[in-house]
């Protein structure tokens, strides 16, 4: 099993442009969701998914957009990239039903100029 | 509102020597509890949990931890770090509530000196 995997690695952008980031796990879980790390502030979930087709809001959500259409993807998109966004992205996922663990991606990088 | 605060942003010690990482919460509701470890350039991988029974939880690379419910803690400690445990550590509670909900610490950093 490949786990959680997630595309690219690094990407900068510059403000205004948009661009997607995917993750994709293999372990049929679920519940994905979608982190931000910015120091000192530990993970903020961002978007969540309790099943294809159910997305819904997490504590910081703007600027960003998710969509749910099979159980192995949870594509992010941001609409018009801001420097604000710049930040370490992370997936992840765990099985729905009762207080798993979640299991993560490795990250994205993303810078905004 | 659901809190988790961990105390130290960052803790340095040295090859060999006992740590401990602390942790407190805040719930209206009961909690599950974990430790994650993050190495660097790395994703987060969980180091133990807390589900119910024994209050005092054994982890992998030798950590433990224990949930006192009074005292609303789940402390990470570990008789003798080694350089390897440099990393981040967070703690997070999933709640008890319909879609166990998680909230994350802000993280300790371990630096371990030679």
């Amino acid at each position: 099993n490949a786990g959680v995997t997630q595309t690219p690695k690094f990407q900068v952008l510059k403000t205004g442009q948009s661009m997607t980031l995917q993750c994709a796990q293999d372990m049929n879980h679920e519940y994905m969701s979608w982190y931000r790390q910015d120091p000192g502030m530990g993970l903020r979930l961002i978007h969540y998914s309790v099943g294809a087709g159910i997305t819904d809001q997490g504590e910081v959500p703007n600027g960003y957009n998710v969509s749910r259409s099979t159980t192995e993807d949870f594509p992010l998109r941001l609409l018009s990239a801001a420097p604000s966004q710049t930040s370490v992205y992370f997936c992840a996922s765990r099985p729905s039903r009762g207080p798993n663990e979640q299991f993560f991606g490795p990250g994205t990088r993303l810078t905004v100029l | 509102a659901q809190s988790v605060t961990q105390l130290d942003s960052q803790v340095p010690v040295f090859e060999e020597a006992p740590v401990e990482l602390r942790c407190n919460y805040s719930s209206s509701v009961s909690v599950y509890l974990f430790w994650y470890v993050q190495y660097p350039n790395q994703g987060l991988q969980l180091l133990l949990k807390y589900l119910s029974g024994s209050t005092l939880v054994k982890g992998i690379n030798g950590f433990e931890a224990e949930f006192n419910k009074s005292q609303t803690s789940f402390h990470l400690r570990k008789p003798s770090v080694h350089i390897s445990d440099t990393a981040e550590y967070f703690c997070a509670v999933s709640l008890n509530t319909g879609g166990f909900k998680t909230i994350f610490g802000a993280g300790t950093r371990l630096f371990v000196k030679a």
